[in-house]
C-alpha cells in the first residue's frame, strides 16, 4: 500500500531537548516537504526536498532542520524545541504530474513543547 | 506579500443546501489545488485546476478556476452530512525545481442532518 508514515503521532516535551520527527514514503518519489498547521493559519511549509542531498527551506525554516540522505526518508529535526513550534506537523512526498504535483500526506505529528 | 484567502472560514449549513466556499490570491498562478481534512485527520487532494476556466466535479463538489479574477471556487450541491469536513485550497507558485504551495486558512464545514 502506498503510504506516507510519521512517528511519533504525538509527542510531548520540554523546552530545549533535542527531538527528530520521522517521515518515510514506500513510492519512490523525490520530492518531499515538511509543513506546520496551525489554527487559522492554514498549512506552512517548513522545507522541502527535490531529492537526495538536495533541501531548501520553506516559508518558516527558523527553528528547523532536515536531512535527506535516503530517497524514501525525511527527517525533520527540532534542535532547542520552542513553544512556539507546538503545532501539528504534516510529510508530505509528491510527484510531478504534467504541470502540477499530486501530493500525498503522512498521518500528522502532534507536537507540544512546554 | 503572498495571500490566499478563502471564505468563510466557518459554514453551518442543512443537508441538501447548495453553497459556494471562495478562494482569492493575491499572485499570478494558474495551478490551485483542494484538500479535504476530517477531524485529526491528514489531508486528502479533491482537485487539481491547472488552466484557467478549469472546472472539475466529483459527486457533489464542483470547483472552478479563475486565474484572470486569482479567484478559485468549491461548489457544495445539495449537501450531505458526509461533506462535514475543513476544506484548503493551496495556490501553487513552484517555478524551475522551487517547489511551494501558499495555503488558505481553511474553511470549516459542517453540515447538519
Amino acid at each position: 500500500e502506498a503510504q506516507v508514515t510519521q512517528n511519533p503521532r504525538y509527542l510531548i516535551t520540554v523546552t530545549g531537548k533535542k527531538l527528530t520527527v520521522t517521515c518515510s514514503q514506500n513510492m519512490n518519489h523525490e520530492y518531499m516537504s515538511w509543513y506546520r498547521q496551525d489554527p487559522g493559519l492554514g498549512l506552512r511549509q517548513i522545507y522541502y526536498s527535490m531529492n537526495v542531498e538536495v533541501t531548501d527551506k520553506g516559508d518558516v525554516p527558523e527553528g528547523y532542520k532536515v536531512s535527506r540522505k535516503e530517497k524514501r526518508n525525511f527527517p525533520l529535526i527540532l534542535e532547542s524545541p520552542s513553544p512556539n513550534q507546538t503545532s501539528l506537523y504534516f510529510c508530505a512526498s509528491m510527484v510531478a504530474s504534467g504541470a502540477s504535483y499530486e501530493q500525498y500526506f503522512g498521518p500528522g505529528t502532534r507536537l507540544t513543547v512546554t | 506579500e503572498l495571500k490566499v484567502e478563502q471564505n468563510p472560514l466557518f459554514l453551518s449549513m442543512q443537508e441538501g443546501k447548495n453553497y459556494t466556499i471562495y478562494c482569492n490570491y493575491s499572485t499570478t498562478s494558474d495551478r490551485l489545488y483542494w484538500y479535504r481534512q476530517d477531524p485529526g485527520k491528514s489531508l486528502e487532494s479533491l482537485f487539481v485546476l491547472l488552466s484557467n476556466g478549469a472546472v472539475k466535479q466529483e459527486g457533489r463538489l464542483m470547483a472552478s478556476l479563475d486565474t484572470k479574477a486569482r479567484l478559485s471556487t468549491l461548489h457544495i450541491t445539495a449537501a450531505v452530512h458526509d461533506l462535514s469536513a475543513t476544506y484548503f485550497c493551496a495556490v501553487d507558485i513552484s517555478m524551475d525545481s522551487n517547489y511551494q504551495l501558499i495555503w488558505g486558512a481553511g474553511t470549516k464545514l459542517i453540515i447538519k442532518p
